[in-house]
């Protein structure tokens, strides 16, 4: 079952406008992490920011801002006045002390494209 | 710089052959990982392991094998049992053991002709 949903598949948007990236996640755990990367077309996964599960408070870094809803197993990602750069595939993910060590667990991507 | 480095970045093989992903790490990190993505479906793990000459089946083993004789290195050998290797394999290491944020290298696009 998939634990890490993140239901839009494509999103465009114009330069400037505000855009949502929707993450939600399934988990019986109480201790557990949530991530946030990026992919831009070279491939490689980038590091945008890892929340435990006891800290809701909210993160803004720059034009990024986060936020964590334990309520609605909830972790969204908002990129304010959108740029050209920020067009990559963004993916939401999940560790847990599970049977896997502390892999991550993926959702689907959400592939941003940010028109001039 | 410390990092991951995985080699070669474009890999042809042909139907039948096994062929080996290298992913090195000079981050002194304990674990290290192996995903593999297509197209719309994320990443899946294919194997990890914590420690050296020590590795764990992932969600999609089947047709893989990996070693982990040093720390800095965990190759990935896609045999000729996997039916679709076609595919876009990430390497990834994390400190551990607790649950920081894995390092992923640039990749490796494996093709099958």
């Amino acid at each position: 079952a998939q634990k890490v949903t993140q239901a839009q598949t494509e999103i465009s948007v114009v330069e400037k406008e505000d855009v949502t990236l929707d993450c939600v996640y399934e988990t019986r755990d109480t201790t557990y992490y949530l991530f946030w990367y990026k992919q831009p077309p070279s491939g490689e996964l980038v590091f945008l920011i890892r929340r435990n599960s006891f800290d809701e408070q909210n993160e803004i870094s720059g034009r990024y801002s986060w936020n964590f809803q334990k309520s609605t197993s909830s972790f969204n990602f908002t990129i304010t006045a959108s740029q050209v750069v920020d067009s990559a595939v963004y993916f939401c993910a999940l560790s847990e002390n599970s049977n896997s060590g502390y892999a991550l667990n993926f959702g689907k991507g959400t592939s941003l494209l940010v028109t001039p | 710089d410390g990092g991951i480095t995985q080699s070669p970045k474009y890999l042809f093989r042909k139907e039948g052959q096994n062929v080996t992903l290298s992913c090195e790490q000079n981050l002194n990190h304990d674990a290290m990982y192996w995903y593999r993505q297509d197209p719309g479906q994320g990443l899946r793990l294919i194997y990890y392991s914590q420690i050296v000459n020590d590795f764990q089946k992932g969600d999609i083993a089947e047709g893989y094998s990996v070693s982990r004789e040093k720390k800095e290195s965990f190759p990935l050998t896609v045999t000729s049992a996997q039916k679709n290797p076609t595919a876009f394999y990430l390497c990834a290491s994390t400190w551990g053991p607790v649950n920081t944020e894995a390092f992923f290298g640039q990749g490796t696009r494996l093709t099958v002709v």
